[in-house]
């Protein structure tokens, strides 16, 4: 049980390049999520996906797409990066435990945009 | 709109001294409230949560948050500090019901001297 990976942990891109990063998760999970980790500034939400075929957008989802594939996969895609996409993307999934829903993280995707 | 400060980016104990970190949340309706832990280049992990039962939760590894709502407050606490709770500690906060979003706080990183 490999709970929630993503791909790859590293990236560099150059202004203007696209790119899509992977999420994947193992536990059966309807709800999906994608954040970016700023310093000083805590997770942002950029997209979610309640349930298989459904996205919506979060509080930072300018300059991303989302495709949710399956009920296992998340991805996003940058189509043309830009500096200020320079962060920590984390992908969550949820499941709902008596009255809230319990996040589990991935281990995080480091982009620098030059 | 809900939203959650922390105060203090950083806050540094000795080992065996008590932890406090605090929170503040806003929210127009019942919040669920959660902190979260995030160790070294890993993901976050759900440490303790408050879903409108006990106002005093318990979580891992020692720490435990009460709620009060007269100060809209969710500190955390441990009685005394190990070396190994040196981390990043993450505050959150959701609406009751539904589907629920995360909104953290912007994260206080806990400095633990021998």
């Amino acid at each position: 049980n490999a709970g929630v990976t993503q791909t790859p942990k590293f990236q560099v891109l150059k202004t203007g390049q696209s790119m899509t990063l992977q999420c994947a998760q193992d536990m059966n999970h309807n709800s999906m999520y994608w954040y970016r980790q700023d310093p000083g500034m805590g997770l942002r939400l950029i997209y979610y996906s309640a349930s298989e075929g459904t996205t919506d957008k979060g509080e930072v989802p300018n300059g991303y797409n989302v495709s949710r594939l399956n009920k296992r996969e998340f991805s996003l895609r940058l189509e043309s990066a830009a500096p200020s996409q320079t962060s920590v993307y984390f992908c969550a999934s949820s499941e709902l435990r008596d009255i809230f829903y319990e996040q589990y993280f991935g281990p995080g995707t480091r982009l620098t945009v030059t | 709109a809900q939203s959650v400060t922390q105060l203090g980016s950083h806050v540094s104990v000795s080992e065996g001294a008590l932890v406090l970190l605090r929170c503040n949340y806003s929210s127009s309706v019942p919040p669920y409230l959660f902190w979260y832990v995030q160790y070294p280049n890993q993901g976050l992990q759900l440490l303790l949560k408050y879903t409108s039962a006990a106002t005093l939760v318990k979580g891992i590894n020692g720490f435990e948050a009460e709620f009060k709502k007269s100060e809209t407050s969710f500190h955390l606490t441990k009685p005394s500090a190990h070396m190994s709770d040196a981390a990043e500690y993450f505050c959150a906060v959701s609406d009751q019901g539904g589907f629920q979003k995360l909104v953290f706080g912007t994260g206080t990183r806990l400095l633990v001297s021998p």
